[in-house]
């Protein structure tokens, strides 16, 4: 069974560019959230998709957004790149909704912005 | 606001001896907790969780204590080994809010 993967798994981008991540769940998985890690502040909530829906959001600037298409996967967003933004992004996948226990994360795609 | 710690940011045993990672929570609605491993380049994976109506749950080395009272979990590994080396993340969730993350501990084991 093919666990999560997210592309690209690296990239470097300048100070005000966009940014789009792509993550594809396990099959069979509905709900998609994503997270922040950057180094001091653990893995910080972005978002949460069911059913093409965002469910649940963090406490994250307009800038970054996403979307779930009809077969789970799911895109982020990130517009008008700050230095600050520079992490490792990281989706996770779950059967139901996030909160019902265990999630299943891909290896991340890390982002540096110059 | 801060709603899961972990005030240790590394911590370091010898291979053989006892590991014990520590985590509190402040919100009371949290009612089920996980721990996470991360190695470098990779996602975290889940390791082991515990439900608020436990006080104790065991899976071969690994094992999670929660004090409700306290608000307090801990893992301990035993015995450690060096490929138990890695960052260790506290998660913690309750009714339908998300799962919130500590900012982890990283473990080294030394040989």
């Amino acid at each position: 069974k093919a666990g999560v993967t997210q592309t690209p798994r690296y990239l470097i981008k300048t100070r005000g560019q966009q940014v789009t991540l792509s993550c594809s769940p396990i099959s069979g998985h509905r709900s998609v959230s994503w997270y922040q890690q950057t180094p001091g502040q653990g893995l910080q909530f972005l978002f949460e998709y069911f059913s093409e829906t965002q469910r649940n959001k963090g406490n994250f600037p307009g800038r970054f957004s996403g979307r779930q298409f009809s077969n789970s996967r799911s895109e982020m967003n990130v517009s008008t790149l700050e230095l600050g933004d520079s992490a490792l992004y990281l989706c996770a996948s779950s059967l139901v909704r996030s909160w019902t226990g265990e999630l299943f994360f891909g290896e991340g795609s890390r982002l540096t912005v110059l | 606001d801060q709603q899961v710690k972990q005030n240790s940011p590394s911590l370091s045993v010898q291979e053989g001896r006892i590991s014990i990672l520590n985590c509190d929570y402040t919100n009371s609605m949290f009612d089920y907790f996980l721990w996470y491993k991360k190695y470098p380049a990779e996602g975290p994976t889940f390791l082991i969780s515990i439900s608020s109506i436990k006080d104790k749950n065991e899976d071969g080395r690994f094992t999670v204590f929660l004090n409700k009272s306290a608000k307090h979990l801990s893992l301990h590994i035993v015995p450690s080994q060096p490929g138990d080396s890695a960052v260790y993340f506290c998660a913690a969730q309750g009714g339908s809010e998300k799962l919130v993350f500590g900012k982890g501990t990283k473990l080294t084991v030394n040989p």
